[in-house]
Formats: structure tokens, sequence, C-alpha cells
């Protein structure tokens, strides 16, 4: 079952605004990642944040962690076109002695120019 | 960055036939690898996942007779749609992880189409 749920589930805006995508989770984890994936493509890694890390920068990227309200948020600042993907947060469940990853539902984002 | 190659990315196939799909670690040994199942416009479903050397171990409401996957090395990991049908279709993601277990490198996908 899925973990993350987010919001909103599509953003649409022009180049040059700041994005900002949401991400609930249900139960305690120990990192908490996001992802972006172009359509009709496989995923790639933005950033990981650790439970016991409350923000986290890489370049334009800013995500927060707020583990009292299970909760992260990504914001894209300067937003180009070529942003233009889905995101995906994704927390890790740890099962058997291995960790696996769940997503959450995804936010599309559309950057235009 | 670690390097994961999916292959086929897409494949049209007959209903009752069998397909095989590869995923393979470039530069890194892969432990684990997971499979993921993807709707248009959803979210990643985790299908199962695969530990060189052992059963895989399939997640909730998956068929493991239907999905075989076999993780033959530390490299490759294969999962094979027996007797496919058309409510099989659907984008297909691999992905592995270093011995540090955390972030996951995907494949790019295979989209599956059954007549």
């Amino acid at each position: 079952s899925q973990q993350g749920e987010e919001d909103p589930q599509a953003l649409s805006i022009q180049e040059g605004e700041n994005a900002t995508m949401n991400c609930s989770y249900k139960t305690s984890i120990n990192n908490l990642q996001w992802y972006r994936q172009n359509s009709g493509r496989g995923l790639v890694h933005l950033i990981l944040i650790r439970s016991n890390e409350r923000e986290k920068h890489s370049g334009r990227l800013r995500v927060t962690l707020d583990t009292s309200k299970k909760s992260s948020s990504l914001l894209i600042t300067a937003s180009r076109a070529a942003d233009t993907a889905s995101y995906f947060c994704a927390t890790d469940a740890i099962t058997g002695g291995y960790n696996k990853l769940i997503f959450g539902a995804g936010t599309r984002l559309a950057v235009h120019p | 960055g670690a390097v994961v190659s999916q292959h086929p990315s897409r494949v049209i196939c007959k209903s009752g036939t069998s397909v095989k799909i590869e995923c393979r670690s470039l530069d890194f040994q892969a432990t684990t690898m997971f499979w993921y199942r993807q709707f248009p416009k959803q979210s990643l479903m985790l299908m199962a996942t695969s530990n060189e050397g052992s059963k895989a171990t399939y997640e909730q409401g998956v068929e493991k007779d239907k999905f075989l996957i076999n993780h033959a090395s530390l490299t490759l990991s294969t999962l094979t749609v027996t007797s496919a049908h058309p409510e099989d279709s659907s984008f297909y993601i691999c992905s592995a992880s270093t011995t540090t277990n955390e972030k996951l490198f995907f494949g790019s996908g295979t989209q599956l189409s059954v007549l």
C-alpha cells in the first residue's frame, strides 16, 4: 500500500516562478527521498533527507521535513521549462532486514516558457 | 552515478505469451533490486524485492506465478510476465540499490502492451 500522499496532484506555473510540492506519510521513517520522472522514463534521485534533519538544499532544490507532522515539502526555485516532470516522494520501510521504498502519488509539474 | 540498464524499453506481445524484462546494474553490484509497476499518471507500485541468490519477496496481491523474478547474479535481475493478458499492460520499472541501501538507481522502464 502506498505510504505517501502528495499535493497538489498537478501544478502549472510560469518559468521563473517557484514550485512547492508537499508530501505526507503515515509511519515512522529513517529517511525521505524525492525523485523526478520525465514522461515514460525511469526515476532520478534528487535529494535525501534523514529523519533527524529539518532542511536540506541542493542547487535550486530545498527540502524540508517535519517528522511531528509526518510531512515534507520540495521547493524548486526559479523554475525552468526543463523542470517539467513528475515528482515523487518516497519513504523507507524496513522489512525483512532490508529497506524498501514506498512512493507517494506524485505531483505533475508543468513549467511554461 | 550508478547506472541501471533495463531492456527492452518497449514490447508488444500477443495475449498468452510470456515476456522477459532484464535489469542490469552496469557499474556496481546490486544486492537488492526492486520491481515496480506504474499505470499512466499514477505512482509506482512495488511488486517485489529481488535479492541475489534467494527467492524474491512479493508484495501483497502480486501473483508470484504470474510475475517470475530471478536474481541470478549481483548485476542482473529478470522479471518474466507469464501468459500475459491485456490487463498486464503497464510500465514496469526496475531499480537497484548499492550496499548502503538508501537511494535507488532506476532503469529507464519497459512499456508492455499486450494485445
